[in-house]
């Protein structure tokens, strides 16, 4: 069955930068794209970018584009999102999910809680 | 950016009851819109894709309709496992924008 695990919750300072990791499993990971999408406290979802799986193009929003960086690894199925100089207004819980046509995206991952705090 | 606009923001109802939610969009999206379910703790839920093509293994209480700006979600009989926040999704161009969220609860 299809599955993206996240990796864990992590706690940063301001202007540190953070990985989030995305393994997935149970398809063909390269015929795919997986995006990124953040929920901050009490707030609607935001999309952030992402990385069509087969060929590495990338899509960011204007939002974070120059602190974003979405990357993967097709021989581990496995995507990646890179956040740098971050404030405490990027805490939030950080998703990912596999887009099988335009923006639908059918699973997703556990999510990733991202404290920024001094 | 296409902002997403639902309504109402909160609603209480009973089990067995109709629930219908609108979402507009701020131009034209042709049907890129897709519904999904967000409980406390979890990630978001496909239901709806392409504003009216019900996800494989969602009950078919769930439905959705519309085209252009406006779009509609119902849940025909409410069922106590309905209780979760509902989002539309844009996709018809960057960025992927939701709506504010639809927070559902039972009376």
């Amino acid at each position: 069955q299809v599955q993206l695990v996240q990796s864990g919750a992590e706690v940063k300072k301001p202007g540190a930068s953070v990985r989030v990791i995305c393994k997935t499993s149970g398809y063909t990971f390269t015929t795919l794209a997986i995006h990124w999408v953040r929920q901050a406290p009490g707030q609607r979802l935001e999309w952030m970018g992402g990385i069509n799986a087969g060929n590495g193009d990338t899509k960011y929003s204007q939002r974070f584009q120059g602190r974003v960086s979405i990357t993967r690894d097709t021989s581990a199925s496995t995507a990646y999102m890179d956040l740098s100089s971050l404030r405490s207004e990027d805490t939030a819980v950080y998703y990912c999910a596999r887009v099988v046509r335009g923006g639908v995206c059918d699973y997703w991952g556990q999510g990733t809680l991202i404290t920024v705090s001094s | 950016d296409i902002q997403m606009t639902q309504s109402p923001s909160s609603l209480s109802a009973s089990v067995g009851d109709r629930v219908t939610i609108t979402c507009q969009a701020s131009q034209d999206i042709s049907d890129y819109l897709n519904w999904y379910q967000q409980k406390p703790g979890k990630a978001p839920k496909l239901l709806i894709y392409d504003a009216s093509n019900l996800e494989t293994g969602v009950p078919s209480r769930f439905s959705g309709s519309g085209s252009g700006t406006d779009f509609t979600f119902t849940i025909s009989s409410l069922q106590p496992e309905d209780i979760a926040t509902y989002y539309c999704q844009q996709f018809d161009s960057l960025p992927f924008t939701f709506g504010q969220g639809t927070r559902l609860e039972i009376k």
